[in-house]
């Protein structure tokens, strides 16, 4: 039971253009979201965040939002740059629950 | 500051055996989290540890324990391995549960034969 899903194993991008990361999830009681982006051989590194009782969130080239309703969230990179190469992940949190569901990962690529 | 460090970096064990990971959290950190990755897929929630307690577990059979000292650092431990533990095993820490603090290790890459 897949509770969070990154339907795109891999998206890929010019350089300058806007990158659109899609994450969706199915456990109403989520309430907190996070983005990570992950090099090979490294640990996976904070990018943004957003709380369920936002619907954007901002953090100079990454801009997260969500769609409760929907039960959809997105992470927008615009503009797009080769060291934003990288896998992405999704990941959710529920109240006091004190562990993360991540999706399964979006490879970008940022082709010069 | 090194960060949260690991090691092994690599482990090659066989059916049966026992494995024990390790993990330094970041200075100042009081959390250690437990994730495995298996090949592509994203990170599971093992396990967390704080004030040298489990505090929360995921999905996880008691195979899977774990230890948390008083410098914070940690240990996984995995009995009876089988070859679907082949894994990458990832430890974050954090303070407290502030998630935008929590920071992970490169991980263990673990293969079972």
């Amino acid at each position: 039971d897949q509770q969070v899903k990154q339907n795109s194993p891999s998206l890929s991008v010019q350089e300058g253009r806007i990158s659109i990361l899609n994450c969706d999830y199915t456990n109403s009681m989520f309430d907190y979201f996070l983005w990570y982006k992950k090099y090979p051989a490294e640990g996976p590194t904070f990018l943004i965040s957003i709380s369920s009782i936002k619907d954007k969130n901002e953090d100079g080239r990454f801009t997260v939002f969500l769609n409760k309703s929907a039960k959809h969230l997105s992470l927008h990179i615009v503009p797009s740059q080769p060291g934003d190469s990288a896998v992405y992940f999704c990941a959710a949190s529920a109240g006091s629950n004190y562990k993360l569901t991540f999706g399964k990962g979006t490879l970008l690529t940022v082709n010069p | 500051d090194a960060g949260v460090t690991q090691s092994p970096t690599h482990l090659i064990k066989t059916r049966g055996q026992q494995v024990t990971l390790r993990c330094s959290p970041k200075s100042g950190h009081d959390t250690v989290s437990w994730y495995q990755q298996a090949l592509g897929q994203g990170p599971q929630f093992i396990f967390q540890y704080y004030e040298e307690e489990e505090r929360q577990r995921g999905n996880f059979p008691d195979r899977f324990s774990g230890h948390q000292f008083p410098n914070y650092s940690s240990e996984l431990n995995v009995n009876a391995l089988l070859l679907g533990d082949s894994a990458l095993y990832l430890c974050a820490s954090s303070l407290g549960q502030g998630w935008e603090t929590q920071y992970f290790g490169p991980g263990t890459r673990l293969l079972v034969l």
